[in-house]
């Protein structure tokens, strides 16, 4: 049974360019959450999403982020405009239901704004 | 101060010794988590404990929670080179938000060999 995927691992991105995230949750899993980890810094929420919904985006900026998890293929967080601020190692986790009490999380993606 | 913060900052000790981490909180939770981060990988869930539980242990894994402190500690016993790596402990929000697990700013543990 694979775990959360994700791609790129790594993703190098000039400033103001667009960034784009994949995750793939695990079998059975319709529930997704995004968190974002600053250097030494601990995870920080951003949005949580079930299939074509987003049910909290509380944690995400209002400008140059979104998110989507569409009815088939990964769910995708994207970045326009990137700025060096948005360098950050990218989480995403998967749960089988809303109130599950432990998320499982993929190996991230390592975003890099030059 | 954030909600779930862990001390020490950075942690150093060689094999064979115990290793114990601390967590304090804020507001009431009904569960605290600690995960485990190697270096430059994903997060590993390593336990759980419930609001109503004062110790658990899961192989060489010990965890308290003092709600009436508000804090939770992580023993690693014997400890192991492998096991360096930082160290996480998370709450989930209140009531509906349960999912939105706040994590603090984590214990970096080396075991010298």
């Amino acid at each position: 049974n694979a775990g959360v995927m994700q791609n790129p691992r790594h993703l190098v991105r000039r400033r103001g360019q667009e960034a784009r995230l994949r995750c793939s949750p695990m079998k059975g899993h319709s529930h997704v959450y995004w968190y974002r980890q600053l250097p030494e810094e601990g995870l920080k929420f951003m949005v949580y999403l079930q299939k074509e919904n987003i049910i909290d985006e509380s944690g995400m900026p209002k400008e140059r982020f979104s998110a989507e998890f569409p009815k088939e293929g990964p769910s995708i967080l994207r970045i326009q405009q990137v700025v060096r601020g948005d360098s950050a190692a990218y989480f995403c986790a998967s749960s089988p239901e809303r109130a599950a009490e432990t998320q499982y999380f993929g190996p991230g993606t390592r975003l890099l704004v030059l | 101060s954030q909600q779930g913060e862990e001390d020490p900052q950075a942690l150093s000790i060689q094999e064979g010794e115990n290793a114990t981490m601390n967590c304090s909180y804020k507001t009431s939770i009904n569960n605290l988590q600690w995960y485990r981060q190697n270096s430059g990988r994903g997060l590993v869930h390593l336990i759980l404990i419930r609001s109503n539980e004062r110790e658990k242990h899961s192989g060489r894994l010990r965890v308290t929670l003092d709600t009436s402190k508000k804090s939770s500690s992580l023993l690693i016993t014997a400890s192991r080179a492998a096991d360096t790596a930082s160290y996480f402990c998370a709450t989930p929000g209140s009531g509906g938000s349960n999912y939105k697990l706040t994590f603090g700013k984590g214990t970096l543990l080396t075991v010298n060999p």
